[in-house]
C-alpha cells in the first residue's frame, strides 16, 4: 500500500511570499488532516477534511492560510503572505474513518514525511 | 474540550531496560481513542499503539504496551527491553468520537537510549 505523499519536502521563502504544499492521501482514506509542527512542539491541527468537506478549521489562520480538497482525494495547503512564525513542518495525514468505530484500525492516522518550511 | 499532558520533556534510559512514558488526558466524553506515535530525528510520525476507551484490556504491540487507567485518565506507554533505535520523540494523542473528532497531540517526550 502506498503511503501518504507530500511535496515539496523542503521550501525556503522570504516573508510576505506565498507557498503551497500538496498532499495525496492513501487511496480510500476518507479523512485528511493538515498539521503544523513547530520545532520542539507537538503537531497542531490546522484543518480536517471528511471527503471533500471541512470538518474542523478552528485553528487555521484564515487571513493567510487556505486549504482545499478537490474531489475528496488530494489536498493543497497555501500560505499567503508568509510570516516568520510560519516556519515549521507541515504534516499531512489520512485515515479511513467515517464513523465511530472505536476499536479498529480505521482510527489510525498515517502521516506523510512532511514539508519543512523556512521563512526568512 | 480535550487536552493531553506529557510531563516528561526528556528521559534517559540504559539499553535493554524497560521505560514508561507518561500521558494524562482530559475529556468528559465517554467515547475516545488514545494513540502513541514515535517521531525519529528523520521527522516521520510512526504509529505505535492504539487504545479505545471501551477496550477492556490494555493494548499491546510487540515491545509496546499501553497501561490504560481510565479512572485516573492516564495512558502510559511502556517499552520493554529498550533498543538504541528507540531513541526518538514520543507523542501521546487523543481523538474524541463526538463533534469534529479531531486528533490532539501532547507536547512530546524525548527518549534517549544509552548503550
Amino acid at each position: 500500500e502506498a503511503g501518504v505523499a507530500q511535496s515539496p519536502r523542503y521550501k525556503i521563502i522570504e516573508k510576505r511570499q506565498s507557498v503551497a504544499f500538496w498532499c495525496n492521501p492513501i487511496s480510500g482514506h476518507a479523512t485528511l488532516y493538515w498539521y503544523q509542527q513547530i520545532l520542539g512542539q507537538g503537531p497542531k491541527l490546522l484543518i480536517q477534511f471528511q471527503n471533500n468537506g471541512v470538518v474542523d478549521d478552528s485553528q487555521l489562520p484564515k487571513d493567510r492560510f487556505s486549504a482545499e480538497r478537490l474531489k475528496g482525494v488530494d489536498s493543497t495547503l497555501k500560505i499567503q503572505p508568509a510570516k516568520l512564525e510560519d516556519s515549521a513542518v507541515y504534516l499531512c495525514a489520512s485515515s479511513l474513518r467515517t464513523g465511530g468505530d472505536l476499536s479498529s484500525g480505521a482510527n489510525v492516522l498515517t502521516f506523510g514525511a512532511g514539508s519543512r518550511l523556512t521563512v526568512l | 474540550a480535550q487536552k493531553i499532558t506529557q510531563t516528561q520533556p526528556g528521559m534517559f534510559v540504559q539499553e535493554k531496560e524497560a521505560v514508561t512514558l507518561d500521558c494524562t488526558y482530559d475529556t468528559s466524553d465517554p467515547s475516545y481513542g488514545l494513540f502513541w506515535y514515535k517521531q525519529p530525528s528523520s521527522g516521520e510520525m510512526i504509529f505505535l499503539i492504539y487504545q479505545g476507551s471501551y477496550d477492556q484490556q490494555n493494548a499491546t504491540e510487540g515491545r509496546y504496551s499501553l497501561n490504560f487507567q481510565k479512572a485516573r485518565k492516564s495512558a502510559n506507554l511502556v517499552i520493554s527491553a529498550s533498543q538504541l533505535g528507540d531513541s526518538a520523540m514520543y507523542f501521546c494523542a487523543m481523538i474524541r468520537f463526538q463533534g469534529a473528532q479531531k486528533l490532539v497531540f501532547g507536547q512530546g517526550t524525548r527518549l534517549t537510549i544509552n548503550p
